[in-house]
């Protein structure tokens, strides 16, 4: 069964500092990895979806890497705002329609 | 606009009570999710469509059931909720082909008293 860790589960960072997000699956076969942001009491806005096949997705001030081999993505995010401050999720399509979730980072970017 | 749309926004309900969740796309997506999420921890599937194919997940309490009507349109039905099932309750869609990519409604927070 895939599983999916995100560390650290909570970071704080003052503003205008670069943010890494850490995502870790243990299984390598999968098709597609995605990135979505989620608000307090609020549903997922997706980010950035990498394939399989990709090493990196850039979007605007956000960028995220894929290293299959080792089970691993990162989400970079340049330059952070106030309006960062959120929980960011990873998620990994294995060979099904399932997603397996992280539990997510939550992200404070301080003023 | 595309999109993914989750009525009511809240819900109250009472303890045993039975209540129906609604989620609507208009992006034409042949796969609907359900997930539940509760605080500080990542949604959890409970079940999807294939088209009209139903697939339950293996640990999804039989107090959970759901309808597609047809394409847009999908219900979460919970026959007689307890305590343990106040979550925020997410619906997602997407193509079901390679790309994978879903998207998400706005949720629905359940509340149980």
């Amino acid at each position: 069964k895939q599983e999916v860790t995100q560390i650290p589960a909570a970071l704080s960072v003052p503003e205008g500092e670069n943010l890494v997000l850490n995502c870790s699956f243990t299984d390598s076969a999968i098709y597609n990895l995605q990135w979505f942001r989620q608000d307090p009491g609020k549903g997922l806005t997706s980010l950035l979806l990498i394939q399989s096949s990709q090493r990196e997705q850039t979007s605007g001030r956000l960028n995220a890497s894929l290293d299959k081999s080792s089970g691993r993505s990162t989400l970079y995010i340049a330059a952070s705002q106030p309006g960062d401050s959120a929980t960011y999720l990873c998620a990994v399509f294995p060979n099904d329609y399932k997603l397996s979730f992280g539990a997510g980072t939550t992200v404070t970017v301080r003023a | 606009d595309a999109m993914v749309i989750q009525n009511p926004r809240y819900q109250v309900t009472q303890f045993g009570k039975p209540v129906t969740l609604s989620c609507s796309q208009t992006l034409n997506h042949n796969v609907m999710y359900w997930y539940q999420q509760k605080s500080s921890q990542a949604p959890k599937l409970l079940f999807h469509y294939y088209d009209k194919d139903f697939n339950n997940e293996a640990d999804t309490p039989d107090n959970f059931q759901s309808r597609r009507p047809n394409t847009s349109f999908c219900f979460l039905d919970i026959r007689s909720p307890g305590l343990g099932d106040a979550a925020m309750y997410l619906c997602a869609t997407s193509r079901g082909d390679i790309s994978y990519e879903q998207y998400f409604g706005p949720g629905t927070r359940l509340t149980v008293t």
